[in-house]
């Protein structure tokens, strides 16, 4: 267990809907990044949030939005859903904005897109 | 458990045997990287990094060697168990410490 969960496990829903992942991270960790892992495009990085403030974003798409809570939890909007969003979402954090080493990951959420 | 499902290299070894996963990666100027398992139905879990101004570094049953000419990364498992049956994933440290993965091994690992 890496001390991040996240929720939902598993969410269904339809083309055109909009869903929110929430990430909590683990005790103490400041910053949280979004990843994507689809079939065809493997682990993406989406985006990085530090103590609340957005820091780096990565392929993250117009329809997809994230915030960090001042409780560091943090959640994934995605809107407008459509079928090739189907995919695990995962989040993953870290005590330090530099170290990369420690970032620890959630056991994910798995999208699925009717 | 649920799998990643990604139409991905196999690599299939006896219980006991030593595995070598490869990767390549595309940034000549990356200084850090790190190689991550992820098991069925689970999120990737840190094995071991190495930092650009090392070609070797050991941990518990693992070895990663990088190779800057090439730009190559190799993870090598040794006594490969059953329970490190799992997709294998090499890192890189890109801008603002985000990780950009590659595409992915599965090992496959048979009694």
């Amino acid at each position: 267990d890496s001390g991040v969960t996240q929720t939902p496990k598993h969410l269904i829903t339809a083309t055109g809907q909009r869903v929110t992942l929430r990430c909590s991270p683990r005790s103490g960790d400041l910053s949280v990044y979004w990843y994507q892992q689809s079939l065809d495009q493997g682990l993406q990085f989406l985006i990085q949030y530090y103590n609340g403030e957005e820091r780096a974003k990565g392929n993250i798409l117009e329809r997809f939005s994230a915030q960090q809570f001042p409780d560091l939890h943090s959640e994934l909007n995605l809107s407008s859903l459509e079928l090739g969003d189907s995919a695990l979402y995962f989040c993953a954090s870290s005590a330090k904005l530099e170290t990369v080493a420690e970032q620890f990951f959630g056991p994910g959420t798995r999208l699925t897109v009717l | 458990g649920e799998s990643v499902g990604l139409h991905l290299p196999t690599l299939s070894v006896q219980e006991g045997d030593n595995s070598i996963i490869n990767c390549a990666y595309s940034n000549s100027a990356s200084d850090y990287f790190i190689w991550y398992k992820q098991e069925s139905g689970k999120g990737p879990q840190f094995i071991i990094d190495i930092r650009s101004n090392m070609d070797k570094r050991q941990g518990q049953r693992v070895t990663v060697l990088l190779n800057k000419t090439v730009k190559h990364l190799s993870l090598q498992i040794a006594a490969t168990q059953p329970g490190d049956s799992a997709v294998y994933f090499c890192a890189e440290r890109g801008g603002y410490n985000k990780l950009i993965f590659g595409a992915g091994t599965r090992l496959a690992v048979h009694p």
